[in-house]
């Protein structure tokens, strides 16, 4: 089973507005990570957030972490056409595997 | 990432065929991984290897197997490929001396099974 749970699963917006992404998993973890997908191409990592943390930023990337809930978020700022892509959180659990989220698509119209 | 290459990008075969993908690294990276991923959905790990003598199962491997001929190679093997192994398959690369655990991902390899 699906350790992340992403929502929205698809996301429409205008360039410059806010883009904000939930994930929620099941397990204790050692960190969470974000991850970009071009259609049909490989992942790319954006932003990792350890267990201990609750907040990071880097660049237009904001990453929360609530470990209580068992949830994170992912707000991309100041949004472009080529933000265009989707994004999926991965848990890291005991043992350095990651099991990734459904993903939300996310389309930044021009 | 062009440090970790796959080959073939797509293939086409029939059911009952065995078929090998294949996954280098140039990174220098002692962790490797094999995932499929399904339209729509996330990757779901398939195995994984943290050293050439250390083969893990993921949540996946039935009707799969791997080898770690090297640090830098990692292969996948469907022995007797079905049409539900019809799917995008990512090698992916990471190492215990990074600060951040992060993966490095291949193109991809498109797979489909008729």
């Amino acid at each position: 089973s699906q350790q992340g749970e992403e929502d929205p699963q698809a996301l429409s917006i205008q360039e410059g507005e806010n883009a904000t992404m939930n994930c929620s998993y099941k397990t204790s973890i050692n960190n969470l990570q974000w991850y970009r997908q071009n259609s049909g191409r490989g992942l790319v990592h954006l932003i990792l957030i350890r267990s201990n943390e609750r907040e990071k930023h880097s660049g237009r990337l904001r990453v929360t972490l609530d470990t209580s809930k068992k949830s994170s978020s992912l707000l991309i700022t100041a949004s472009r056409a080529a933000d265009t892509a989707s994004y999926f959180c991965a848990a890291e659990t005991s043992g350095s595997r990651l099991t990734f989220g459904e993903g939300t698509q996310l389309t930044v119209n021009p | 990432d062009a440090d970790v290459t796959q080959t073939p990008r797509n293939r086409i075969t029939k059911t009952g065929k065995r078929i090998m993908l294949e996954c280098s690294q140039t990174k220098g990276h002692d962790r490797m991984y094999w995932y499929r991923q399904d339209p729509g959905l996330g990757l779901r790990l398939i195995y994984y290897s943290f050293d050439v003598k250390d083969i893990n199962k993921g949540e996946i491997s039935d009707g799969y197997s791997v080898s770690r001929q090297a640090q830098a190679k990692f292969s996948l093997s469907l022995e007797s490929a079905i049409p539900n192994q019809t799917a995008l398959y990512f090698c992916a690369t990471s190492d215990r001396g990074l600060p951040r655990n992060e993966q490095f991902f291949g193109p991809g390899t498109r797979l489909t099974v008729l």
